[in-house]
C-alpha cells in the first residue's frame, strides 16, 4: 500500500531557532514530492517540488531535500517566525497512471514561540 | 496568490437540509478537486474533474454528487446532510499537462467548514 508518513506529528520551537521536518513514503513509482504549507483556517500551499534527480531545493529560509534511494524528504526551517506556525504537509505523486495520483501525508503541526 | 475562491466559508445546518458549496477558478486550469480533511488527518479525494463535463468519484466514498458545466465553476452538493458529514472542504485546481506523473502544483481555496447538527 502507498503511504507517506510525517514526523513529528507536532512541534513546538522558539521564535529563531531551526527545526528539520520528515517525510518518509512508500509510493512507486515515483514521479515527485512536494511541501504544502496549511495556515490555520486556510487552504495549503506549495512549498517546493522535488523530482526523482534533485537532492536539494530551498525558497527562502524553506530547504527540502530528497533521497529517493531512501525514499525520505525533509523540509528544514531556518531562523524560524512567527508566521512559520503551521502545518506542513507532504504530498508525494506516483507516474503509474497517465494523470498521476497523490498521496497525503497528514501534516507536522509546527508552533513558533516568541 | 491563488485565484480560486469557495463559499461559504462557514456553515451550520440541520440534518436533512440540502447543501451546495461553490468552487470558482479563474486561472483557467482544466483539472479541478474536491479533498475532504478533518483535524490530524490527511486530506481525502471525494471527487475531481479533467474539464467540462468531466467528473469522477475519488478514493474516499461521498454522499456528495459534483457537476461541471464551465471551466471556472466546480460545485459539490449534499442532497441531504448528516452529522457525518461534518468536515472541512477543500477544493483545488491544477493545470493539465498530460503524460505520466505529474498532476501539477495544486492551488487550494480557503476552504468550507460545514457542521450538521
Amino acid at each position: 500500500k502507498n503511504q507517506v508518513e510525517q514526523s513529528p506529528q507536532s512541534l513546538i520551537i522558539l521564535e529563531g531557532k531551526n527545526c528539520t521536518l520528515q517525510c518518509n513514503y512508500t509510493v512507486s513509482p515515483f514521479s515527485n514530492l512536494r511541501w504544502y504549507k496549511q495556515d490555520t483556517g486556510r487552504g495549503p500551499v506549495s512549498l517546493t517540488i522535488m523530482t526523482f534527480s534533485e537532492n536539494t531545493k530551498s525558497n527562502g529560509r524553506y530547504t527540502a531535500t530528497l533521497d529517493a534511494d531512501t525514499k525520505q524528504s525533509s523540509l528544514h526551517i531556518t531562523a524560524s517566525q512567527l508566521s512559520d506556525s503551521a502545518s506542513y504537509i507532504c504530498v508525494v505523486s506516483d507516474r503509474g497512471s497517465t494523470l498521476g495520483r497523490l498521496y497525503f501525508g497528514r501534516g507536522t503541526q509546527l508552533t513558533v514561540w516568541p | 496568490e491563488a485565484d480560486i475562491y469557495q463559499t461559504p466559508r462557514y456553515l451550520v445546518i440541520g440534518t436533512g437540509k440540502k447543501i451546495t458549496l461553490e468552487c470558482s477558478q479563474t486561472m483557467g486550469h482544466d483539472k479541478m478537486y474536491w479533498y475532504q480533511q478533518d483535524p490530524g488527518m490527511e486530506l481525502h479525494l471525494i471527487h475531481y474533474s479533467y474539464g467540462v463535463n468531466s467528473t469522477e468519484k475519488g478514493d474516499l466514498s461521498s454522499e456528495s454528487t459534483v457537476s461541471r458545466i464551465r471551466t471556472e465553476h466546480f460545485p459539490l452538493t449534499l442532497e441531504s446532510a448528516r452529522p457525518s458529514h461534518t468536515s472541512q472542504y477543500l477544493c483545488a485546481s491544477s493545470e493539465f499537462k498530460g503524460g505520466a506523473g505529474d498532476t501539477g502544483e495544486l492551488f487550494f481555496g480557503e476552504g468550507s467548514r460545514l457542521t450538521v447538527l
